[in-house]
């Protein structure tokens, strides 16, 4: 089975600051992995992906993850922070003996102060 | 594209009632759709898998007989909460997967229902 560990659950950067947010991932097949930001009361939107392509992924709103197969990482970054980053993020992964299901860490708020 | 729908946003209902909740693909077909239940603070959690025309594939410790699920078409799934009490209350979050190759894995989410049992 498949597992993602997010370190930290909150994340506290000033505006225009590095963002990074920390993912970790097993799994025994080669994975899929994601991450999603959710505004409160809302649903999960995609913000990029990994799939076995590059290893260096750029997503929407200024954000990219790198896959790094030796530390089973999948950092997010995003060079400089906006206001209107604050939300909740989640790293998770899937496989294809999986059929799609997706396993997701326990989250991440990321605050912006001005 | 790749946009899913949920109704109702949010629904508040007395105990010992039945909810249903709608998850529709808007611009593409969805072979497999998938409901979690997200409580407060907390990451989602699978409930179930749904694929089109057959029965849907519970998660562990996830009452079947509570929480029923039907995927009649591949751009429809319903999640039907059955006497619900107020432990159900929660945001239940769809998602669906795309029959396309170049979609990969990549699931849809839709935008959330939040269920009030008082």
């Amino acid at each position: 089975a498949q597992s993602v560990t997010q370190l930290g659950s909150h994340v506290s950067v000033s505006e225009g600051a590095l963002v990074l947010l920390r993912c970790n991932y097993s799994s025994s097949v080669p994975p899929y992995l994601f991450w999603y930001v959710q505004y409160p009361n809302q649903g999960l939107q995609l913000l990029l992906k990994y799939t076995s392509a590059a290893t260096l992924v750029k997503g929407i709103n200024g954000f990219e993850a790198e896959f790094k197969k030796s530390e089973t990482s999948f950092h997010l970054t995003k060079p400089s922070a906006h206001m209107s980053d604050a939300a909740e993020y989640f790293c998770a992964v899937s496989v294809l003996t999986s059929y799609g299901k997706l396993t997701f860490g326990q989250g991440t708020i990321l605050t912006v102060h001005p | 594209g790749a946009v899913v729908s949920q109704h109702p946003s949010w629904v508040i209902c007395k105990s010992g009632t039945s909810v249903k909740i709608e998850c529709r693909s808007l611009d593409f077909q969805a072979t497999t759709m998938f409901w979690y239940r997200q409580f407060p603070k907390q990451s989602l959690m699978l409930m179930a898998t749904s694929n089109e025309g057959s029965k849907a594939t519970y998660e562990q410790g996830v009452e079947k007989d509570k929480f029923l699920i039907n995927h009649a078409s591949l751009t429809l799934s319903t999640l039907t909460v059955t006497s619900a009490h107020p432990e159900d209350s929660s945001f239940y979050i769809c998602s669906a997967r795309g029959r396309q190759a170049h979609q990969g894995d990549t699931q849809y989410f839709g935008p959330g229902t939040r269920l009030t049992v008082l």
